[in-house]
């Protein structure tokens, strides 16, 4: 059963924290994905990676920063929480041609910034 | 400019309705695909559509790709409770070369019993 898994379901942190969201994915999928998924916004993208090391930016970048060291792992770094980050964290996954090919989700992780 | 408009935003419908949500574009698409997000839940691949005009339906579920690539439904027959969430269309990014998808805002659909 294919699966992709966040560090925390939930997370409360103060402005200004450094801020770490971990997800794997046990696929072997080429590309990963982080969206932030907010009320009224729908989903929206804010990395993507196509291979290790390798990265891209999405429709919102700013504020954040990504890390893929191995395939199965693509970190979401937020260098400075700030309170208009709070929102739900999506993490995903796909084959290679992920416009495609289907996206895994994570079970997302809901950050509060205080 | 977004890139597919999906609309409603929220629609509320008896037990046993039926249930309709669509996603539009100006620009042609070179695909369609729809998810599902349960409450409480992440989303849910369910279908994709790439040809002009297709039509595929999976049991009360009926999903339709337009003549001109710029716009697709989703359709509910008779809705059960279970059919509660938001459905998403995305479709591959406009920008040149793009291999990421782009999302909907979504419809949430609620279904009372």
């Amino acid at each position: 059963d294919v699966k992709v898994t966040q560090s925390s379901r939930y997370l409360v942190k103060r402005t200004g924290e450094k801020v770490f969201l971990e997800c794997v994915q046990d696929m072997d999928h080429e590309n990963m994905f982080w969206y932030r998924q907010d009320p009224g916004l729908g989903l929206r993208l804010i990395y993507f990676s196509y291979d290790v090391k390798m990265k891209e930016k999405g429709d919102i970048p700013e504020g954040y920063s990504v890390s893929r060291e191995k395939k199965e792992r693509f970190s979401l770094i937020l260098e400075s929480a700030s309170t208009n980050q709070t929102s739900m964290y999506l993490c995903a996954s796909s084959l290679r041609t992920a416009a495609y090919n289907e996206q895994f989700f994570g079970p997302g992780t809901r950050l509060t910034v205080l | 400019g977004q890139q597919v408009m999906q609309i409603p935003q929220y629609q509320h419908v008896q037990e046993g309705e039926d249930f309709t949500t669509y996603c539009n574009s100006s620009t042609t698409l070179s695909n369609i695909q729809w998810y599902k997000q349960r409450p409480g839940g992440h989303p849910v691949f369910l279908i994709q559509l790439v040809k002009s005009g297709e039509v595929k339906k999976q049991k009360r579920l009926t999903f339709q790709f337009g003549e001109a690539k710029k716009n697709s439904s989703l359709h509910i027959t008779a809705t059960q409770t279970t059919d509660v969430g938001t459905y998403f269309c995305a479709s591959r990014a406009r920008q040149t070369g793009a291999n990421n998808l782009f999302f909907g805002t979504g419809t949430r659909l609620t279904v009372i019993p």
